[in-house]
């Protein structure tokens, strides 16, 4: 089974904070995605890469940041977290053959 | 850039009722394909089933089934047989295969299931 695996599952931070959210696919996937999930709103994609080295922004990249320098590991960077980043982040990988994507299991953000 | 719209917040049905759930999309590409997600309270992210925009039959899966209208531009779920389950956020997604292959999501619908 492929795992998309994010390396916390609850986080608090202070506002100000550097803020460094984690995520590890284990399929060789190319393709990977941050997601920022809020009540009303669904899923809004905040940057993507489609190769290591490689990133384009989403709809909302403002404030974040991402680092991919290995093909398994996508991360996602809050320079300095703000209260309006409170939030729940979903990282997932696609299959390109399958066009399916792959969830990690989220990491509900509280930025105090 | 391609939209996607669920206009249902929130769903409630009796066990064993079926149900559906709708969703509406906008899109100039005739390639494409279409997505339901389930989201439980474990949070994980689950695909229900998938629909490819130039196959003119309708998914199914089991208890779960799309009605696909591309001229109408919906792409409605319809679980039967309801059970508790269930229960869970459900997501429209639409995805465009060429380029970065991201998918964009709808508002959700927050559907419950009583026993």
């Amino acid at each position: 089974d492929v795992k998309v695996t994010q390396s916390s599952r609850y986080l608090v931070k202070r506002t100000g904070e550097k803020v460094f959210l984690e995520c590890v696919q284990d399929m060789d996937h190319e393709n990977m995605f941050w997601y920022r999930q809020d009540p009303g709103l669904g899923l809004r994609l905040i940057y993507f890469s489609y190769d290591v080295k490689m990133k384009e922004k989403g709809d909302i990249p403002e404030g974040y940041s991402v680092s991919r320098e290995k093909k398994e590991r996508f991360s996602l960077i809050l320079e300095s977290a703000s209260t309006n980043q409170t939030s729940m982040y979903l990282c997932a990988s696609i299959s390109r053959d399958l066009y399916k994507l792959f969830f990690g299991s989220g990491t509900q953000l509280s930025v105090l | 850039a391609q939209t996607v719209t669920q206009s249902q917040p929130e769903m409630s049905v009796q066990e064993a009722e079926t149900v559906t759930l709708s969703c509406t999309y906008d899109t100039s590409e005739s390639n494409y394909y279409l997505f339901w997600y389930k989201q439980p309270p474990s949070r994980q992210m689950i695909l229900v089933i998938r629909q490819e925009a130039y196959k003119q039959q309708n998914a199914t899966e089991n208890r779960f089934s799309v009605n696909f209208q591309k001229a109408a531009k919906s792409f409605s779920l319809k679980i039967s047989d309801s059970q508790l389950g269930d229960t869970a956020m459900y997501f429209c997604a639409f995805m465009n295969p060429g380029g970065a292959q991201k998918l964009v999501f709808g508002q959700g619908t927050r559907l419950t299931i009583n026993p």
